[in-house]
């Protein structure tokens, strides 16, 4: 069963303008992390995020956490071509450590 | 450093065969993990390992064997290939710890006739 669930699952927008999506996930977590992963190859680690945490940056990455609703939010600011790609949340929680559960992801199509 | 390296890339067999998927890191990172990705779904993990000699099952073990004696390796063995098992298998490594980030391999294409 998949813990975290991405939305949209699809996102085509135009150089320059923000894409956001959304992370939710049914029970309490330890850590939330997202990845990157261009089509054909392997995952590439963006942020984590501990559930202590509120809020990260990574420079045009901003990842947001809200426990209460139990979802994440993950904003690329001023998208360039080269952020087309899938991206995936994953997330541990107390009766797991450490055994992530990814979402299917978020495609992300940026145009110029 | 080379990374995390898996070989094959892509590999083909027949239903009942066995097969060992390679994976090696070179950054002395104590944690490894194999997950498969199939169509429409994110990755799930098989199994992991928090250091040499002690490994430990994920959410599909199922079909899938690993060990690990050294801290570089953890191959992924497939006792009787079935056509269930058929797609990507990613092996991954951890640093600091397991909860912390992960490198991932470049993938292994697997497709069972």
């Amino acid at each position: 069963s998949q813990q975290g669930e991405e939305d949209p699952q699809a996102l085509s927008i135009q150089e320059g303008e923000n894409a956001t999506m959304n992370c939710s996930y049914k029970t309490s977590i330890n850590n939330l992390q997202w990845y990157r992963q261009n089509s054909g190859r392997g995952l590439v680690h963006l942020i984590l995020i501990r559930s202590n945490e509120r809020e990260k940056h990574s420079g045009r990455l901003r990842v947001t956490l809200d426990t209460s609703k139990k979802s994440s939010s993950l904003l690329i600011t001023a998208s360039r071509a080269a952020d087309t790609a899938s991206y995936f949340c994953a997330t541990d929680s107390a009766d797991s450590w450490g055994k992530f559960q990814f979402g299917a992801g978020t495609q992300v199509v940026v145009t110029p | 450093n080379a990374g995390v390296t898996q070989t094959p890339k892509f590999q083909v067999l027949k239903t009942g065969q066995s097969m060992t998927l390679q994976c090696a890191q070179d950054m002395n990172h104590e944690y490894m993990s194999w997950y498969r990705q199939d169509p429409g779904m994110g990755l799930r993990l098989i199994h992991y390992s928090v250091g040499a000699g002690i490994t430990d099952q994920g959410e599909v073990p199922n079909g899938y064997n690993v060990s690990r004696s050294t801290t570089e390796d953890f191959p992924l063995r497939l006792l009787s290939a079935a056509p269930s098992q058929t797609s990507v298998y990613f092996c991954a490594s951890s640093y600091p710890t397991l909860v912390d980030t992960q490198y991932f391999g470049p993938g292994t294409r697997l497709t069972v006739l």
